[in-house]
C-alpha cells in the first residue's frame, strides 16, 4: 500500500478547464514535492514545500498553481494548459527538506492527459 | 551543477542470474547521498537502496547491493539472483548533503533511467 495517496487516478481535461490534483501524507512528513514525468524520462521537480511554505518553484509556468493547506495535504491545480502538459504528475513527501538521507516517498501519480 | 548519467538506457537479464546498472555522477561536492529508485509499470517510484558518501562501506540490502567508487564517482547497482518483479525502470539519483553548503531543500538530481527487462 502505497502511504501517499494521489487522487484522481486519472484525468482528461480540455484546455480551458480549471481542475486540481490532491496528494496526501500521513506520515508526519514535512516536506512535499510536485514531479512532472513523460514516458520513460526521469521526474522532473515542479515544486517543493517545506514545512508548509513554498520552497522551491523550477520556473513552472504560472498555468500550474500550487497550493499546501497543511502539513498532510498538497494541491496543485490547473488551469489552461497545453497539450505538453500531458504527462505522470507524481508527489513526494519526505521527513524534512534537509535530512539528506531521508528518501522520498512517491505517490501513484495521476496521468493527466490535455485534449 | 550535479549531473547524473546512466549510460545504459536497457538492459535485460534472465531470471536468478545477476546484472549490474551503471551509473556515473559529477560533482564538486563532497557531501552527498545516492540513490537508486525503482519504477515498475505500476508507476510507484520506490526506493531500492541508498548510500551515504562519507561511508566506505558498499550499502547492501537483501539481493540488491552497490559498488561504490568515490574517486571515479560510480554509483552502480548490482541485483542478484533476479526475479520477474524487478523488471522496471531504474534511477539513479544524487542529493546534496547538509554540509555541503546552503540548502537544497530536498531536490534531487535524476539520471535518465534504465529500463530493466527480466527474461523468464
Amino acid at each position: 500500500d502505497t502511504e501517499v495517496t494521489q487522487t484522481p487516478k486519472h484525468l482528461v481535461m480540455g484546455m480551458t478547464n480549471k481542475k486540481s490534483l490532491k496528494c496526501e501524507q500521513h506520515m508526519g512528513h514535512r516536506a512535499m514535492y510536485w514531479y512532472k514525468q513523460k514516458a520513460k524520462k526521469p521526474p522532473e521537480l515542479m515544486f517543493v514545500y517545506s514545512y508548509e511554505k513554498l520552497s522551491i518553484n523550477e520556473s513552472v509556468p504560472s498555468r500550474f498553481s500550487p497550493e499546501c493547506p497543511n502539513s498532510s495535504l498538497l494541491n496543485l491545480h490547473l488551469h489552461a494548459l497545453q497539450p505538453e502538459d500531458s504527462a505522470l504528475y507524481l508527489c513526494a513527501s519526505s521527513q524534512d527538506a534537509d535530512e539528506a538521507y531521508q528518501p522520498q516517498h512517491f505517490g501513484d501519480g495521476t496521468r493527466l492527459s490535455i485534449l | 551543477a550535479q549531473t547524473v548519467t546512466q549510460s545504459q538506457p536497457e538492459m535485460s537479464v534472465q531470471e536468478a542470474e545477476t546484472v549490474t546498472l551503471s551509473c556515473t555522477y559529477d560533482t564538486s561536492e563532497s557531501d552527498y547521498y545516492l540513490f537508486w529508485y525503482k519504477q515498475p509499470p505500476s508507476r510507484q517510484m520506490i526506493l531500492v537502496i541508498r548510500q551515504e558518501a562519507y561511508k566506505q562501506q558498499n550499502a547492501t540490502e537483501n539481493r540488491f547491493s552497490v559498488n561504490f567508487q568515490k574517486a571515479a564517482k560510480s554509483f552502480s547497482l548490482k541485483i542478484s539472483d533476479s526475479q520477474l518483479g524487478d523488471a522496471a525502470m531504474y534511477f539513479c539519483a544524487y542529493r546534496r548533503g547538509p554540509n555541503a553548503g546552503g540548502t537544497s531543500y530536498g531536490k534531487l538530481t535524476f539520471g535518465q533511467g534504465t529500463i530493466l527487462t527480466v527474461h523468464p
